[in-house]
């Protein structure tokens, strides 16, 4: 049961390049989210997803794109990368019914933009 | 909006130690609450929930209860290890949704042998 997968592990993007960062999850969850985690800041959610074809924004969604073609993947695109990109990134999914049974996180992509 | 509000951390325990990280929150109505822990180079694991008023949530010795009356859901350890070294992070439901997470900014606790 892999759950959550997210590649790469680590990245570095030079100031005006471009990247998809992979997740993929085998759960049959219907949610999906993209956060971003800066040190002393917690996490904030860029993008979510309620099911395929459905996506919305989050709180800091400037300088990112998604799609959801499929249940099982939510890749997170960044266009034009700037230093303030630079952040450990984390996918989640959860159940259809909702939050109430939590998330389950992938282990994360240290993205460094220079 | 809804948000949580964490107690900064770092905290620093010897091994046996008693541990209490304060989580309060904001809400309308009586959100679930939860309690993640993120072990070093890995992602959030959720570590307990619950989900109405005066519900205890308990997991690897850890206990949380969701307080209405002091809109609290501190988190509690008797006896701390090692291997409970990590950042905690507070969370509940935001933006109407029963679904979208909003976390506190993690609270770094590290035992010592």
């Amino acid at each position: 049961n892999a759950g959550v997968t997210q590649t790469p592990k680590f990245r570095i993007l030079k100031i005006g390049q471009s990247m998809t960062l992979q997740c993929t999850q085998d759960m049959n969850h219907n949610y999906m989210y993209w956060y971003r985690q800066d040190p002393g800041m917690g996490l904030k959610l860029i993008y979510y997803s309620v099911g395929a074809g459905i996506t919305d924004k989050g709180e800091v969604p400037n300088g990112y794109n998604v799609s959801r073609s499929t249940t099982e993947d939510f890749p997170l695109r960044l266009e034009l990368a700037a230093p303030s990109q630079t952040s450990v990134y984390f996918c989640a999914s959860s159940y259809p019914t909702g939050g109430d049974y939590g998330y389950t996180f992938g282990s994360g992509t240290r993205l460094t933009v220079v | 909006g809804d948000s949580v509000t964490q107690m900064e951390g770092p905290v620093t325990l010897s091994e046996e130690a008693c541990l209490t990280i304060n989580c309060t929150y904001t809400a309308t109505g009586y959100p679930s609450l939860f309690w993640y822990v993120q072990y070093p180079g890995e992602g959030l694991q959720l570590l307990l929930k619950a989900t109405k008023a005066d519900d205890k949530g308990s997991n690897k010795g850890f206990e949380a209860t969701y307080r209405k009356e002091t809109t609290s859901f501190h988190l509690e350890k008797g006896s701390v290890q090692v291997s409970d070294s990590a950042v905690y992070f507070c969370a509940l439901p935001t933006g109407g949704s029963n679904y979208k997470l909003t976390f506190g900014k993690g609270t770094l606790l590290t035992v010592n042998p």
